[in-house]
């Protein structure tokens, strides 16, 4: 059972107001991940950590920041909402491969609104 | 570069009715590869995984996959579907490197499940 937490869950928000997505795990994973994606559609990530102090934008781009001052925590922040960041936001971890263990972990999600 | 193609968008079976579900990858080295399905709403919960000896893998939930590397295919399968079979599958290729590890996701394909 993955242990890999994100709060909100669900987040209705109005434009220009800053939030910020919580992702925590407590397996002591060095590697998360966030990923951006639509309704039926494909996950595309926007950041990564390969541990803490080390942040990695993605392949797509996104006006959010994130930072990894703990191990088990990686919070995605939008300082200004817009209606074009509605979206679902995954967070995923993985540790570094060893011991038969490589897949990606994710969390619930967080489906944001934003109007 | 690393792509996964997944070419049905959409499939719909019948209760009860074999399925597979079909994975292409592109990868210059040895592949990960990984299946995932997605409830609406939730994030991803792994269905299996394959790193390397046997090709054919026994996932959870009854699936399973083939890896053929002379096709570059990794194809989900099932021999009897249910209605909770009902979701969207992800097929996704890790690449790991020194500095860390890197996730590829296929676009997805919804499955549909008529009593």
């Amino acid at each position: 059972e993955a242990d890999i937490y994100q709060t909100p869950r669900y987040l209705v928000i109005g434009t220009g107001k800053k939030i910020t997505l919580e992702c925590s795990q407590t397996m002591g994973h060095d590697k998360m991940y966030w990923y951006q994606q639509d309704p039926g559609m494909e996950l595309h990530l926007i950041h990564y950590s390969y541990g803490v102090n080390s942040t990695e934008k993605g392949d797509l781009s996104s006006e959010s920041t994130v930072s990894r001052i703990r191990t088990e925590h990686f919070p995605l922040t939008l300082e200004s909402a817009r209606p074009s960041h509605t979206s679902q936001y995954l967070c995923a971890s993985s540790p570094t491969p060893g011991g038969g263990s490589y897949e990606q972990y994710f969390g619930p999600g967080t489906r944001l609104t934003v109007t | 570069a690393q792509s996964v193609t997944q070419p049905d968008i959409h499939i719909t079976v019948s209760e009860g009715a074999s399925l597979e579900l079909r994975c292409n990858y592109s990868y210059g080295a040895t592949p990960y590869l990984f299946w995932y399905v997605q409830s609406p709403g939730q994030g991803l919960q792994l269905l299996l995984k394959y790193f390397s000896g046997d090709t054919l893998v026994q996932g959870i939930k009854g699936f399973e996959a083939e890896f053929k590397r002379s096709q570059s295919s990794f194809n989900l399968r099932k021999p009897s579907v249910h209605w909770s079979d009902a979701a969207e599958y992800f097929c996704a290729v890790g690449a790991y490197h020194d500095t860390g590890n890197q996730f590829y996701f296929g676009t997805g394909t919804s499955l549909t499940v008529i009593p």
